[in-house]
């Protein structure tokens, strides 16, 4: 049972570029959600999906779109990087009917020259 | 809406004092907490919840954490702080709108540093 399994670990990205952040579980958990940190700002909630074939904004979604390809994977894609896109950004889930409990993986770390 | 307060972004203890890390809520009482800590270069690991079945609970590695309604926190305590508990401290809420599918909100942060 690995948890909440994040790919890459770091990545340097150009300005402009674009990649996808892969995120997934093997919990059986129905939600699942994006988040980066940034220092002195904890954790702001980019995107989540609440169930299979569902996404929805969260605090900070300006740049990024996410996909829910199935129930167990999530990925954040960020089509043109930028520089304060730079950031540690972790992917979490949460089992039905959950009392808000989150499981989070190991994270990325990205940085946008 | 919802919001989460850590006093202290930092917060220096020596090795084998009290730590207290403090955390308020500003909403309708939630009906639940968390405490999560954070290690260098790891994700976020769950260290305690208040789910109201008592306002006192305890937590992985000695840590503790009292709910008190009349002040709206929800500070985490440890007797006696040990090297290893050198790390990031999260609280959070349930965003408000209920449970919101899962979603919490989270404190800025306090970072414990522990002095030998």
């Amino acid at each position: 049972n690995a948890g909440v399994t994040q790919t890459p670990k770091f990545q340097v990205l150009k300005t402009g570029q674009s990649m996808t952040l892969q995120c997934a579980q093997d919990m059986n958990h129905n939600s699942m959600y994006w988040y980066r940190q940034d220092p002195g700002m904890g954790l702001r909630l980019i995107y989540y999906s609440a169930s299979e074939g569902t996404t929805d904004k969260g605090e900070v979604p300006n740049g990024y779109n996410v996909s829910r390809l199935n129930k167990r994977e999530f990925s954040l894609r960020l089509e043109s990087a930028a520089p304060s896109q730079t950031s540690v950004y972790f992917c979490a889930s949460t089992a039905p009917g959950g009392r808000g409990e989150q499981y989070f993986g190991p994270g990325t770390r990205l940085t946008v020259t | 809406a919802q919001s989460v307060t850590q006093l202290g972004s930092h917060v220096s203890v020596s090795e084998g004092a009290l730590v207290l890390l403090r955390c308020n809520y500003s909403s309708s009482v939630p009906p639940y907490l968390f405490w999560y800590v954070q290690y260098p270069n790891q994700g976020l690991q769950l260290l305690l919840k208040y789910t109201s079945a008592a306002t006192l609970v305890k937590g992985i590695n000695g840590f503790e954490a009292e709910f008190k309604k009349s002040e709206t926190s929800f500070h985490l305590t440890k007797p006696s702080a040990h090297m290893s508990d050198a790390a990031e401290y999260f609280c959070a809420a349930p965003t408000a709108g209920g449970t919101s599918y899962g979603k919490l909100t989270f404190g800025q942060g306090t970072i414990l540093t522990v002095h030998p």
